[in-house]
């Protein structure tokens, strides 16, 4: 199975700041890779798949790159609403999550 | 807009089978554009993908999972379901249906349900 190495699990900013996430895969996984918001108690929201390609409703603030093995999720101006879990996932053969990286508030 | 419900118990005994099923609203589950997909949460862990059907009943599973697990589609009732044998306290989850969009590159859980908890005990 191809696993997904993120980093880091947590981290804490302020509300403006540029926040990058990474994401690292066993083997190339080419641009098979896709991020996830999670907010407590709810489901998980698409944010980008193909690794850089923004799903519709999704604010430009997120952005994503990246392929091969080494893949970023970049938040250019951090809200209040971004605080929450985001998770990357990959479709190479069968999907695998990454472990999460946790958006708190500094 | 797609819209995903699960229902099902929300308590299983240890060695039973636990069963839900998803409600697809808002489109067709035989629509070509999607899969269909089952993935759980343990309580304050991450995600993990159990398996996925296409309209046309190919199912793909998880491999550390796939001796226990059956998903099959109902296309009349807009629906399809999971089964998972044999279960554990390691199996107590919260379980999601979600639709997979087919890109370029790959597969994605585009719309989710809002998730059910599954607890697995006596």
């Amino acid at each position: 199975a191809i696993q997904l190495t993120q980093s880091p699990s947590s981290l804490s900013a302020s509300v403006g700041d540029r926040v990058t996430i990474t994401c690292r895969a066993s083997q190339g996984i080419s641009s098979a890779l896709a991020w996830y918001q999670q907010k407590p108690g709810k489901a998980p929201k698409l944010l980008i798949y193909d690794a850089s390609s923004l799903e519709s409703g999704v604010p430009s603030r997120f952005s994503g790159s990246g392929s091969g093995t080494d893949f970023t999720l970049t938040i250019s101006s951090l809200q209040p609403e971004d605080f929450a879990t985001y998770y990357c996932q990959q479709f190479n053969s069968y999907p695998t999550f990454g472990g999460g990286t946790k958006v708190e508030i500094k | 807009q797609l819209q995903l419900q699960e229902s099902g118990p929300g308590l299983v005994k240890p060695s039973e089978t636990l069963s839900l099923t998803c409600t697809v609203s808002g489109g067709s589950i035989s629509s070509s554009s999607y899969y269909w997909g089952w993935i759980r949460q343990p309580p304050g862990k991450g995600l993990e993908w159990i398996g996925s059907i296409y309209y046309s009943g190919s199912t793909y599973y998880n491999p550390s999972l796939k001796s226990r697990v059956t998903i099959s589609v109902d296309t009349s009732k807009n629906q399809f379901s999971l089964k998972l044998s044999s279960v554990t306290a390691a199996d107590t989850a919260v379980y999601y249906c979600a639709s997979l969009q087919i890109a370029a590159a790959g597969k994605y859980f585009q719309h989710w349900g809002q998730g059910t908890l599954v607890t697995v005990s006596s």
